[in-house]
């Protein structure tokens, strides 16, 4: 089993609809990251967390909210899905420090 | 701020050629650098890292070197293989805020 799963893999949604992309890890890690990955843009951070009751803004978080319900599970939502929200979204982990960041397979997201 | 510029690619070579994909760096504080790489389909994966000056991480053939005076992590690999083919993201992370900084990625192509 992967260490970091990201639910659905795939999505198309509709214009205006809410849609939640769900994170869960189990490496015990406490940091846990949102990005977004366009071409020719690379990877954006939209939100980050260190621990459950620490939730930071990063450079793209307008449009999305997101929810640490949990050590091991963090969810973003799109409270009002548009298109140029399509695009393809990881989850990561990592601990403090200098060490890596685990990433997740990606959830594909398309709103038309 | 922080923030990190990579070549542009694609860049397209023949297997057995010499890979140089440069990649500078903007950062206050003493940051640790990486290089990922994400295969066709898949998440990002660690390929190497270096977490101070002249340090020089390796992995697959692959090496890259801190240079704090020249602010780069520049990825170097003797003789590319076809199944080198992916993108590759130099990125960083400053200890004091924890945030990952990606570049905007870099495709290469090995052609047999």
């Amino acid at each position: 089993d992967a260490d970091v799963t990201q639910t659905p893999r795939n999505r198309i949604t509709k214009t205006g609809k809410r849609i939640m992309l769900e994170c869960s890890q189990t490496k015990g890690h406490d940091r846990m990251y949102w990005y977004r990955q366009d071409p020719g843009l690379g990877l954006r951070l939209i939100y980050y967390s260190f621990d459950v009751k620490d939730i930071n803004k990063g450079e793209i978080s307008d449009g999305y909210s997101v929810s640490r319900q949990a050590q091991a599970k963090f969810s973003l939502s799109l409270e009002s899905a548009i298109p140029n929200q399509t695009a393809l979204y990881f989850c990561a982990t990592s601990h403090g420090g200098s060490t890596e960041a685990f990433f997740g397979q990606g959830t594909r997201l398309t709103v038309v | 701020g922080n923030s990190v510029t990579q070549m542009e690619g694609p860049v397209t070579l023949s297997e057995e050629a010499f890979l140089t994909i440069n990649c500078t760096y903007t950062a206050t504080g003493y940051p640790s650098l990486f290089w990922y790489v994400q295969y066709p389909g898949e998440g990002l994966q660690l390929l190497l890292k270096a977490t101070k000056a002249d340090d020089k991480g390796s992995n697959k053939g692959f090496e890259a070197t801190y240079r704090k005076e020249t602010t780069s992590f520049h990825l170097e690999k003797g003789s590319v293989q076809v199944s080198d083919s992916a993108v590759y993201f130099c990125a960083l992370r400053v200890n004091r805020d924890d945030k990952i900084i990606f570049g905007k990625g870099t495709r290469l192509h090995i052609l047999p």
